[in-house]
């Protein structure tokens, strides 16, 4: 597809066990962007990629969070050891050009953790 | 400490009402973006915003930067039922190195 595409839509996980959300950005994007949405509220800065390379993560709340773009293009946030306050909907977003401002998101990915 | 507020927080209309929603801050941005979101979905770019006293127009939709750019505002004609949604704001400034830093937007209802 044309936009970004992030999966899986929906993830539930037990308090405690580690995940892993995925974003295929636009093709050709060098910005990508992580942001954490909680209910009723608006995104959240957790981190940004310039091709590989992680030029910023301010955001990331604890070090049970990381991310990473090997190769410029696929993003993995992976969160570890999921607590109960991780429950939030996890949105990647890419820009065509080298500047901290999202252009295009994808639909999210939902978490819960029971 | 909340960079940038958002007014009201909800709102709800008839259809073919005017509206106006407002983003502001005690800080200067170096540039503000406009989005809208549905549920389910992730937010969708309407417009940005450099210049202090900008005006653009998309459609029925008028976005006015304040002349401080410490303040913008979305201004909607004659609402239909298809501008439900949750209208965010996202500032830039140069004292978190230009990274947009969103606020919690306003929920608009346009009713039948």
């Amino acid at each position: 597809g044309a936009g970004v595409s992030q999966s899986p839509r929906y993830k539930v996980a037990k308090r405690g066990q580690d995940v892993a959300l995925r974003c295929d950005p636009i093709s050709g994007h060098v910005s990508l962007f992580w942001y954490q949405q909680a209910l009723g509220q608006g995104p959240e800065f957790l981190t940004y990629f310039q091709n590989e390379a992680q030029l910023d993560k301010s955001g990331l709340p604890s070090d049970r969070f990381f991310a990473e773009r090997p190769e410029g293009s696929v993003s993995t946030l992976k969160i570890q050891r999921t607590q109960q306050e991780d429950s939030a909907v996890y949105l990647c977003a890419s820009t065509l050009g080298r500047v901290m401002r999202p252009q295009h998101f994808g639909d999210g990915t939902r978490l819960s953790i029971l | 400490t909340q960079l940038l507020e958002q007014s009201p927080q909800f709102l709800s209309i008839q259809e073919g009402e005017n509206l106006t929603v407002y983003c502001n801050s005690s800080s200067v941005f170096s540039s503000l973006q406009w989005y809208r979101q549905e549920p389910g979905e992730g937010p969708v770019l309407l417009v940005t915003v450099v210049t202090g006293g900008e005006v653009k127009k998309l459609k029925r939709l008028t976005f006015q930067f304040g002349d401080a750019r410490k303040d913008s505002s979305l201004h909607i004609t004659a609402a239909q039922p298809g501008d439900t949604g949750l209208y965010l704001c996202a500032g830039a400034f140069r004292t978190n190195a230009g990274k947009s830093t969103f606020g919690d937007g306003t929920t608009l209802t346009v009713k039948p």
